[in-house]
């Protein structure tokens, strides 16, 4: 999984309460990235960052914010999780190369909201 | 604009097949075309990519074909295995957005024996 990890692997959790998901890096890359994935609806970009403390917003980012403080950890949250939120949540690093952008996803997150 | 497109939503091949998979894209802009595959359980993993300057790139048993003009790339395995089986997601991104993938919706491969 390219030294990328996240945590924790499994949540359920109850609507209304917040949600941190971690995603620690080995590498250290500038960019990291938060997509979920839906069944129909392939990955889809969450938020993103582009160095410490620069962050930028994806397709589907209401309801979601995350911090970077150091280099290797990104963090999501969800300030009070909803239902639509239960998806699984992946964690991506980038490396440029001749070809283009080449992004390396960790394990995921299976996140369940009731 | 924004989105691709991916098509079949689940295929079934024959081992030792070819398994032909295409994606559709509307932003000219787009610079940046990866294929991933997924197995249950795991994070999707960088199968192969192209660029819009190339019609056709191989790796193995894979190939991306690239149609610009008709703005659609194909993925195409060749002799297909079982351990082949796995969902495959098409990407495009434009490399002045922070390299933000596009995916499309997957298609669910099964190779039978």
């Amino acid at each position: 999984d390219a030294g990328i990890t996240q945590s924790p692997r499994h949540k359920v959790t109850e609507t209304g309460t917040p949600v941190t998901l971690r995603c620690h890096q080995t590498e250290n890359h500038r960019y990291m990235y938060w997509y979920r994935q839906d069944p129909g609806h392939g990955l889809r970009l969450i938020h993103y960052s582009y160095g410490v403390k620069d962050t930028d917003k994806g397709e589907v980012s209401d309801g979601y914010s995350v911090s970077r403080s150091k280099t290797e950890d990104f963090l999501l949250t969800l300030e009070s999780a909803t239902s639509s939120q239960t998806s699984v949540y992946f964690c991506a690093i980038s490396s440029w190369s001749g070809s283009g952008n080449e992004q390396f996803f960790g394990p995921g997150t299976r996140l369940t909201v009731l | 604009q924004q989105q691709v497109k991916q098509s079949p939503q689940s295929l079934i091949v024959q081992k030792g097949g070819i398994s032909i998979i295409n994606c559709a894209y509307e932003n000219t802009a787009f610079d940046y075309f990866p294929w991933y595959q997924q197995f249950p359980g795991k994070g999707p993993a960088l199968l192969i990519a192209i660029r819009p300057d190339v019609s056709e790139k191989k790796e193995g048993r894979f190939t991306i074909s690239f149609n610009k003009s008709a703005k659609q790339f194909s993925l195409h395995i060749m002799d297909s295995q079982p351990g082949d089986s796995a969902t495959y997601f098409c990407a495009a991104s434009r490399g002045n957005q922070g390299g933000k993938l596009i995916f499309g919706q997957g298609t669910e491969l099964s190779v039978k024996p």
